[in-house]
């Protein structure tokens, strides 16, 4: 599977944006980039996905460089309830199946 | 709530006993996926169905078999239990098997190995 580095940790203030990096340099042509969520005695939680062009839900908005290497989650304005460990993963039916592979992610704190 | 039901939340057995986790799928959804989270592995990947056939095997021990039933809930079976295999498993579902479809995680069991 192609592989996804994330900062191990960041910090944010309530209310205010947040983006969170993801790098995938080795990225191919047909994988996916999903993120997903987990919160503190939860289980991960689907946030967004795209291929190349930006996207944009109730929850959160991806942001795609245009080589595709890296991408951005965009928090546009951060609560208590955000605070959670943030997984960027890349997704390719041909080579790894359906499953997703979890890394080690990037713990949100979220400050009052 | 994400409408995968895992049961039961909790289970502390001993070691050399052997369990059965248990997962409903959202409604209509025909992919079940397994998961270990261990505080030192992080979220393991052990096996996928698709409408009651195994699709993919990941880091899944020889001790450990899942099933998935025609009504398509599925089960995760745990024999000779280990200290190690003290950890979260996690049960997910998907309307499809593809690069697209989310996964929707239920909130876990919780295996203590005593």
């Amino acid at each position: 599977d192609a592989k996804t580095t994330q900062p191990n940790s960041m910090e944010s203030n309530e209310e205010e944006p947040v983006h969170l990096p993801c790098n995938h340099s080795t990225i191919s042509g047909t994988d996916y980039i999903h993120w997903y969520r987990q919160l503190p005695s939860q289980g991960p939680e689907y946030v967004i996905h795209g291929l190349t062009s930006n996207v944009n839900n109730r929850m959160a908005s991806l942001a795609i460089a245009e080589d595709r290497k890296s991408s951005t989650l965009i928090l546009h304005r951060a609560t208590l309830r955000d605070a959670a460990v943030y997984y960027c993963i890349l997704r390719d039916v041909e080579t790894s199946g359906s499953r997703l592979t979890f890394g080690e992610g990037t713990q949100l704190t979220v400050n009052p | 709530d994400s409408g995968v039901t895992q049961t039961p939340k909790h289970l502390i057995t001993a070691t050399g006993q052997r369990v059965t986790l248990r997962c409903s799928p959202r409604s209509g959804d025909l992919s079940v996926y397994w998961y270990q989270q261990s505080l030192d592995q992080g979220l393991q990947f052990l096996i996928h169905y698709y409408n009651g056939e195994e699709r993919a095997k990941g880091n899944i021990l020889e001790r450990f078999s899942a099933q998935q039933f025609p009504d398509l809930h599925s089960e995760l079976n745990l024999s000779s239990l280990e200290l190690g295999d003290s950890a979260l498993y996690f049960c997910a579902s998907s309307v499809a098997d593809s690069r697209v479809s989310p996964l929707h995680f239920g909130n876990g069991t919780r295996l203590t190995v005593t």
